[in-house]
């Protein structure tokens, strides 16, 4: 079973630019996560999808980030415009429901942004 | 404030040892306690998940304790390698099933050979 994929490993972008983030879950988990790391900080929670809705979006900085999870598989967080606090390595992760019997989340390898 | 402590920030020990790795959270009505390995420039791996209910789960040569009382998780390693060298991250949920987790900022362990 494939794991928890999320593209581009990497981006580089110039402040001002908007960059798009895209994960693909684990076939089948409909809770969706998407946290950050900045340097030098902790993990931190963004936004919780569960199928296409936001369940919990308290971590999202500014409204200079919008994610979507369209028909309820795949998401992209975008960043427009970006600016230099925002790089870090984004995570995005993925469970299953209550009823599938599980709370582990697993997280896909993240995006390193990074923004000059 | 929900928060999620890991000290030392990083550890060193020979090949061999037996080892605890401590994390202490501030609000003792979590609902499940994770615990994660990260190595460098992967994702994050769960090595073992603790419901509030339990008081610990083991994995092979891992086993992660929870006391709730006293706002302390160990994860233990037993007869360390080189391989487990790595960063090891634990995570609260302190919310419900399937919530947000709050991140301590991990413990780097080596593993000298």
């Amino acid at each position: 079973e494939a794991g928890v994929t999320q593209f581009p490993s990497h981006s580089v972008i110039e402040k001002g630019q908007t960059v798009t983030l895209r994960c693909d879950p684990i076939s089948g988990h409909d809770n969706l996560y998407w946290y950050r790391r900045v340097m030098g900080k902790e993990i931190k929670f963004l936004l919780h999808f569960v199928k296409e809705s936001k369940q919990d979006e308290s971590g999202m900085p500014n409204n200079r980030f919008l994610a979507e999870r369209t028909g309820g598989t795949y998401s992209t967080l975008k960043v427009q415009p970006a600016e230099l606090e925002d790089s870090g390595v984004y995570f995005c992760a993925s469970s299953q429901d209550p009823q599938g019997n599980t709370d582990t989340q697993y997280f896909g390898p993240g995006t390193r942004l990074t923004v000059l | 404030k929900q928060e999620v402590t890991q000290i030392p920030a990083a550890l060193s020990v020979p090949e061999g040892e037996n080892l605890v790795l401590n994390c202490s959270f501030t609000d003792s009505a979590i609902y499940n306690l994770q615990w994660f390995r990260q190595d460098p420039g992967k994702g994050l791996t769960s090595l073992l998940l603790i419901q509030s209910s339990q008081r610990e789960q083991t994995s092979g040569r891992l086993n992660a304790s929870l006391d709730k009382s006293s706002g302390r998780s160990t994860l233990y390693i037993a007869a360390s390698q080189p391989g487990d060298s790595a960063t090891y991250l634990c995570a609260v949920d302190y919310t419900g099933a399937n919530s947000k987790l709050t991140f301590g900022k991990g413990i780097t362990l080596s593993v000298r050979p």
